[in-house]
């Protein structure tokens, strides 16, 4: 099981740019949590996909937008970059069934820096 | 709304020592806790949970928290720390019920020195 994965690793973007991060579940799960994790702070979140439907979402501007594929696996977009959005972003995968607890799994993140 | 405290940025200490990392949150709901460590240039792993029962839970690498209600706090602790202990460690919160969003601290770093 490879857990889960995102790429790319690292990104440089400059301001006003686009892009576009991915994150693929661990085996046998069904939602993708988003966080955004600025150098030396907690972790935020973003928003919560389930069903390929946003459920839940942070305190985010709609810059932030997300996707969720029909193998579970996620996007997240980011439009008009601002200088703010370096951080690590970091996916987390879990379960929806069972019971009224299941774990979410981070994967490694994907540092985003914007010049 | 959940918010989580931890009241020490950084703490150092010693190998074979003891050590404890404070964590205190506000919650007008019943909570779920969580205790997770990140290691340099790595993502985040669960070291252990509160989610009902007994007060006094048990996590990987020695770790271990008690939760308290009436003072709103989750302290970790380990008896004896090493070295491979050196870490940032989170603490969050979130509302009861499965998938819910977890809130999180700003994180203390934890140096243990030879």
């Amino acid at each position: 099981d490879a857990g889960v994965t995102q790429s790319p690793t690292h990104l440089i973007k400059t301001r006003g740019q686009q892009v576009t991060l991915r994150c693929s579940p661990k085996s046998g799960h069904d939602t993708v949590s988003w966080y955004q994790q600025a150098l030396g702070q907690g972790p935020q979140f973003i928003f919560q996909y389930y069903e390929e439907e946003e459920r839940q979402r942070g305190n985010f501007p709609d810059r932030f937008s997300g996707h969720q594929f029909p193998n579970y696996s996620s996007e997240l977009n980011v439009n008009a970059l601002l200088l703010g959005d370096s951080a690590l972003y970091l996916c987390a995968s879990s379960s929806s069934s069972g019971s009224s607890y299941n774990e979410q799994f981070f994967g490694p993140g994907t540092r985003l820096t914007v010049l | 709304a959940q918010s989580v405290t931890q009241l020490d940025s950084q703490v150092p200490v010693f190998e074979e020592a003891p050590v404890e990392l404070r964590c205190n949150y506000s919650s007008s709901v019943s909570v779920y806790l969580f205790w997770y460590v990140q290691y340099p240039n790595q993502g985040l792993q669960l070291l252990l949970k509160y989610l009902s029962g007994s007060t006094l839970v048990k996590g990987i690498n020695g770790f271990e928290a008690e939760f308290n209600k009436s003072q709103t706090s989750f302290h970790l602790r380990k008896p004896s720390v090493h070295i491979s202990d050196t870490a940032e460690y989170f603490c969050a919160v979130s509302a009861t019920g499965n998938n819910r969003k977890l809130i999180w601290g700003l994180g203390t770093s934890l140096a243990v020195n030879p």
